[in-house]
């Protein structure tokens, strides 16, 4: 069955540490993958989109990876700062149509 | 949020009672999505809309339904509520989709509680 991962445990890291956020997925061959932070009540925002020809993406302190051959993303925080604690959701397009498969998400709490 | 605002942010209702949440955008994207989100679920899509009149079903579309008549609004019915309906629903658009899918903006959502 298709499934998208995320680790359903929260992550909790120090204040200036690297976060690094997991998503794994099977029996998808998505174009691309994308992802997301949402805040307590709240929608969803969007952060990066990377493509199945990329290997990795960078905006600021975020850095997105996406390796096909494993089926994964990794999505990093560096130099994390307390504001950036939120769920991190990532997305895949399964069939190149705009319809999303979220995962679960990913809950980090960066402690000053 | 921008750009993006759903109606009512709150609604309370008896089981079996009809519902219909209002999705508004001012960005006139092409496309617009419901989508629920409950806990050990997370975000599901339930219907999308690719143009005024063409909506398609998505992942838990049962028992919804939709209807675009205009570039800024998409509707969601729920035509006979149920406790299973009990949720955060969430509008999105986006610009494009297929092969040069862009990111969706998320609308503020709506909590519904089914009684």
């Amino acid at each position: 069955s298709q499934k998208i991962e995320q680790n359903s445990e929260a992550l909790n890291i120090q204040e200036g540490k690297t976060a690094t956020l997991t998503c794994n997925y099977t029996n998808y061959s998505p174009a691309y993958l994308q992802w997301y932070r949402q805040d307590p009540g709240r929608g969803p925002v969007f952060l990066l989109l990377i493509r199945e020809n990329e290997k990795e993406k960078r905006k600021e302190r975020l850095k997105v990876t996406f390796d096909t051959t494993l089926k994964q993303s990794l999505f990093h925080i560096t130099a994390s700062q307390p504001a950036d604690s939120a769920t991190y959701l990532c997305a895949l397009d399964s069939s190149n149509t705009g319809k999303l498969i979220f995962g679960q998400g990913t809950t980090l709490q960066v402690k000053p | 949020d921008a750009g993006i605002t759903q109606s009512p942010r709150h609604k309370v209702t008896e089981t079996g009672t009809p519902v219909t949440l209002r999705c508004h955008q001012t960005e006139n994207h092409r496309y617009m999505y419901w989508y629920r989100q409950d806990p050990g679920h997370g975000l599901r899509l339930i219907h999308y809309s690719y143009g005024v009149k063409d909506t398609d079903k998505g992942e838990v579309s049962d028992g919804y339904s939709v209807s675009r008549s205009k570039t800024e609004d998409f509707l969601l019915t729920l035509e006979s509520a149920t406790s299973s309906q009990t949720s955060v629903y969430f509008c999105a658009i986006s610009g494009s989709s297929g092969a040069s899918s862009y990111e969706q903006y998320f609308g503020p959502g709506t909590r519904l509680t089914v009684t």
